[in-house]
């Protein structure tokens, strides 16, 4: 049962350009979501999170949009840069839930 | 800046044995979770301590685990007798407060032969 479901397993984006990066959820409690991004052999590190009293959060390049009639939120970044290859997972809370993941590779 | 610290990066257990995973929590940290990854799959939610005690709890972390902060800085992940399956990676996590920002860990790479 995915609660919390990321449907690209991975997403190739020039540099300069945006990445979209997307998550779905089934569990309307869900009330608070977070991005994180991880590069391999290392944990998961924080990148930005929303409240469900929101619809958007911005962070440097990075905004999170949050749809909750469709369950729906996604991560922009822009521009993108090729440091930014890792693989992505959108959480929500309520025993943190994680998707899983989309593999980003940003291309110089 | 304060990290989360986890010993040992990696170990190899024979199947049946008992292994102990440490953490270091941000010091001014309340709460503490464990995560596992196995392999190419999700990072999976196993439990979260609050106050010396569980406060929530997935189905994964059945009688085999638990978890312990046996002073005033370690937290550690026990596994009684392991299973092959339980070979993944377990990540450790601190949080001021439940639905803050939680700092993850390194990781630890469990391989059970």
């Amino acid at each position: 049962d995915q609660q919390v479901k990321q449907n690209s397993p991975s997403l190739s984006v020039q540099e300069g350009r945006i990445s979209i990066l997307n998550c779905d959820y089934t569990n309307s409690m869900f009330d608070y979501f977070l991005w994180y991004k991880k590069y391999p052999a290392e944990g998961p590190t924080f990148l930005i999170s929303i409240s469900s009293i929101k619809d958007k959060n911005e962070d440097g390049r990075f905004t999170v949009f949050l749809n909750k009639s469709a369950k729906h939120l996604s991560l922009h970044i822009v521009p993108s840069q090729p440091g930014d290859s890792a693989v992505y997972f959108c959480a929500a809370s309520y025993k943190y839930i994680f998707g899983t993941g989309t593999r980003l590779k940003v291309l110089a | 800046e304060p990290e989360v610290t986890q010993t040992p990066s990696h170990q190899v257990t024979q199947m049946g044995q008992e292994v102990i995973l440490r953490c270091v929590p941000i010091s001014n940290h309340l709460y503490f979770y464990w995560y596992r990854q196995i392999l190419g799959q999700k990072v999976e939610f196993l439990v979260s301590f609050y106050n010396n005690e569980i406060s929530e709890k997935s189905e994964i972390f059945d009688d085999q685990f638990s978890v312990e902060r046996p002073d005033g800085s370690n937290f550690t992940l026990k596994i009684r007798s392991t299973k092959l399956e339980d070979s993944a990676m377990y990540f450790c996590a601190s949080s001021v407060d439940i639905q803050e920002t939680q700092y993850f860990g390194p990781g630890t790479r469990l391989l059970v032969l």
